[in-house]
């Protein structure tokens, strides 16, 4: 069964670093997504990302945040300078595209779970 | 911006008893999506429901939308030690094509044998 790829698992980083995160979406899905968990907490959305450029995004994904998709299979999350309160599980979903009624079903990847130390 | 809460935040049941998580939206929603989130795991998506009313089964699991449209029940009847886990709800952010979703916080589901 396709499933979203996310790599790598854990990440430690000290503060003020740049970390990438990386996903492999299922291939011939349409929409991209990152979304973070902080511990215990509930998911978040982060940035929507079709037809190679951002959809939407909130007001957690700021200028410290950005994404790519630098070829066809890859979907990258940046964060740039890192705080200790980015510390959380991120996840990467991606969908096949919205059906006659709307949304369609997002498929999450392991996630990653970056620490910032 | 739009909000959407979920209670009861624990469940504690015993095994074989039921259970029932609630979802409100502050807004009327296109439809709503039901995901379970095992302990280290990630959401895995277990339904969509689209039309105001709607009332859709899986096994054990009852889904009902309500007929405003914001609002959402899951039910589980006879409760098994595999269905442990966070059960969220989310709702399309907003009107647009590639809609992100917004999360509940989450009913954790604790069964004792």
């Amino acid at each position: 069964e396709p499933e979203v790829t996310q790599t790598p698992s854990h990440q430690v980083t000290q503060m003020g670093q740049e970390v990438i995160l990386r996903c492999v979406p299922i291939s011939n899905h349409l929409y991209f997504y990152w979304y973070r968990q902080i511990l215990g907490q509930k998911v978040e959305f982060l940035v929507s990302f079709y037809n190679n450029e951002i959809s939407e995004k909130s007001e957690i994904f700021d200028d410290q945040f950005s994404v790519e998709r630098p070829d066809g299979s890859n979907f990258t999350l940046k964060i740039r300078s890192t705080k200790l309160e980015d510390s959380a599980m991120y996840f990467c979903a991606s969908s096949p595209g919205q059906g006659a009624t709307g949304n369609t079903e997002a498929f999450f990847g392991q996630g990653t779970r970056l620490t910032v130390v | 911006g739009q909000q959407v809460m979920q209670i009861p935040q624990y469940q504690h049941v015993q095994e074989g008893e039921d259970f029932t998580t609630y979802c409100n939206s502050s807004t009327t929603l296109s439809n709503i999506q039901w995901y379970k989130q095992r302990p280290g795991g990630h959401p895995v998506f277990l339904i969509q429901l689209v039309k105001s009313g709607e009332v859709k089964k899986q096994k054990r699991l009852t889904f009902q939308f309500g007929e405003a449209k914001k609002n959402s029940s899951l039910h589980i009847t006879a409760t098994q030690t595999t269905d442990v886990g966070t059960y969220f709800c989310a709702g399309p952010r907003s009107g647009g094509g590639a809609d992100g979703l917004t999360f509940g916080k989450g009913t954790h589901l604790i069964i004792q044998p």
